[in-house]
């Protein structure tokens, strides 16, 4: 499976946007990128995904560099309960499961 | 709610006994794995299912036995616990890569 990079942790001070990236340098032409995030003591909690296009829902937007070889996931105002572990994951079209990596601790301060 | 469920939320076992971990989901997916989280650790993947009667192994399965015998449901089997098995335990389902995967709440296990 493709490899995804992402800083070990981040800060973002409250109701301000957070950009989290994600680079991945091998990615093939089939991989989606997928965003989870998991809040402490809880399961991971689906974010947003994409192929080649940026994409928005309610959640956040994901961004795709137009070489697809990183990606950012944008939260446009941070909330503390945003506060979480993201983790940017390559997810073949002929993938059965997630790979997941160690993912970016994004703090949130009031 | 539509959803994966996880049951038990928390289990306690003694060295050597077996247990079932039940994961249901109400969704139709095909694909449903299970995957350990060790404490400040990410998730790894112990098997996993692309359809009722398919399973295959993934990172971590020593230990672990699974079946699919409906597509709702994706039982994972300790045979016989160790406290290596101590962690939280986490079930997953969606229709594809092409679709966001939806995770149970967990299972959190201790084995003494």
């Amino acid at each position: 499976d493709a490899k995804t990079t992402q800083p070990n942790s981040m800060e973002s001070n409250e109701e301000e946007p957070v950009h989290l990236p994600c680079n991945h340098s091998t990615i093939s032409g089939t991989d989606y990128i997928h965003w989870y995030r998991q809040l402490p003591s809880q399961g991971p909690e689906y974010v947003i995904h994409g192929l080649t296009s940026n994409v928005n829902n309610r959640m956040a937007s994901l961004a795709i560099a137009e070489d697809r070889k990183s990606s950012t996931l944008i939260l446009h105002r941070a909330t503390l309960r945003d506060a979480a572990v993201y983790y940017c994951i390559l997810c073949s079209g002929s993938a059965r499961q997630l790979t997941f990596g160690s993912g970016t601790q994004l703090t949130v301060l009031p | 709610n539509a959803g994966v469920t996880q049951t038990p939320k928390f289990q306690v076992l003694k060295t050597g006994q077996s247990m079932t971990l039940q994961c249901a989901q109400d969704m139709n997916h095909e694909y449903m794995s299970w995957y350990r989280q060790d404490p400040g650790m990410g998730l790894r993947l112990i098997h996993y299912s692309v359809g009722a009667g398919i399973t295959d192994q993934g990172e971590v399965p020593n230990g672990y036995n699974v079946s699919r015998s409906t597509t709702e449901d994706f039982p994972l089997r300790l045979l016989s616990a160790a406290p290596s098995q101590t962690s939280v335990y986490f079930c997953a389902s969606s229709y594809s890569a092409a679709y966001g995967y939806t995770f149970g709440s967990g299972t959190r296990l201790t084995v003494v």
